[in-house]
């Protein structure tokens, strides 16, 4: 079936350096994704997604790299901040635009 | 931005009882939205897709008889969770998706959840 995963449960980075977060898709004829920020206790944040037509997006401290050949989606954040520590999910659009989660990466930004 | 909200933040309730989650887009309309469960450290798990005016639809392994599902109107979708156990305790998150202004985004903006506890 259609999974989403991601390489890394936990990432710990020094304030200021850039973080990077990988997730890996199977379903190869996906045409859309996402990257979700989640704080403890909150829903999901939108950070910024993709089209599959595109290979790179840049958002603010943020850009979505997406490699089809491989399945591999990653998201940069640049000069993390400790605000930015929290759980990243990356999401695959699926079939009647349902959304399917990968495991999350909890992200640890030390100050 | 699109703003969506859950009623209540947290429940706590017996064992047996009934328990309404409402999910509400503040600022757009939305003709579909979807009901996650999250339990701690893992990720959210769809449940059903709701769609207004029309029957919900769920997830392999949902029980639509326990977890009710209305969406009354283009800005509501409620859950209930019927008949509630210790075992359904969890972080019931809804999404309502934004298909309006002609854009082409077609993104979910997701309520703040609501933590459900059962005794």
């Amino acid at each position: 079936g259609e999974s989403v995963g991601l390489h890394l449960p936990t990432l710990s980075v020094q304030e200021g350096d850039n973080s990077i977060i990988n997730c890996a898709y199977s379903n190869s004829a996906s045409d859309y994704f996402i990257w979700y920020k989640q704080e403890s206790g909150k829903g999901p944040q939108f950070i910024i997604d993709i089209r599959s037509n595109m290979d790179k997006r840049q958002g603010q401290r943020v850009t979505v790299l997406l490699n089809k050949t491989v399945k591999h989606l990653s998201l940069q954040i640049a000069a993390t901040q400790p605000g930015d520590s929290a759980v990243y999910f990356c999401a695959e659009r699926g079939q009647g635009g349902k959304l399917i989660f990968g495991q999350g990466t909890e992200l640890s930004v030390k100050p | 931005g699109a703003v969506v909200s859950q009623h209540p933040s947290r429940v706590i309730c017996k064992s047996g009882t009934s328990v309404k989650i409402e999910c509400r887009s503040l600022d757009f309309q939305a003709t579909t939205m979807f009901w996650y469960r999250q339990f701690p450290k893992q990720s959210l798990m769809l449940m059903a897709t709701s769609n207004e005016g029309s029957k919900a639809t769920y997830e392999q392994g949902v029980e639509k008889d326990k977890f009710l599902i209305n969406h009354a109107s283009l800005t509501l979708s409620t859950l209930t969770v019927t008949s509630a156990h210790p075992e359904d305790s969890s972080f019931y998150i809804c999404s309502a998706r934004d298909e309006g202004s002609g854009g082409t985004t077609d993104t979910q903006y997701f309520g703040p959840g609501t933590r459900l506890t059962v005794l």
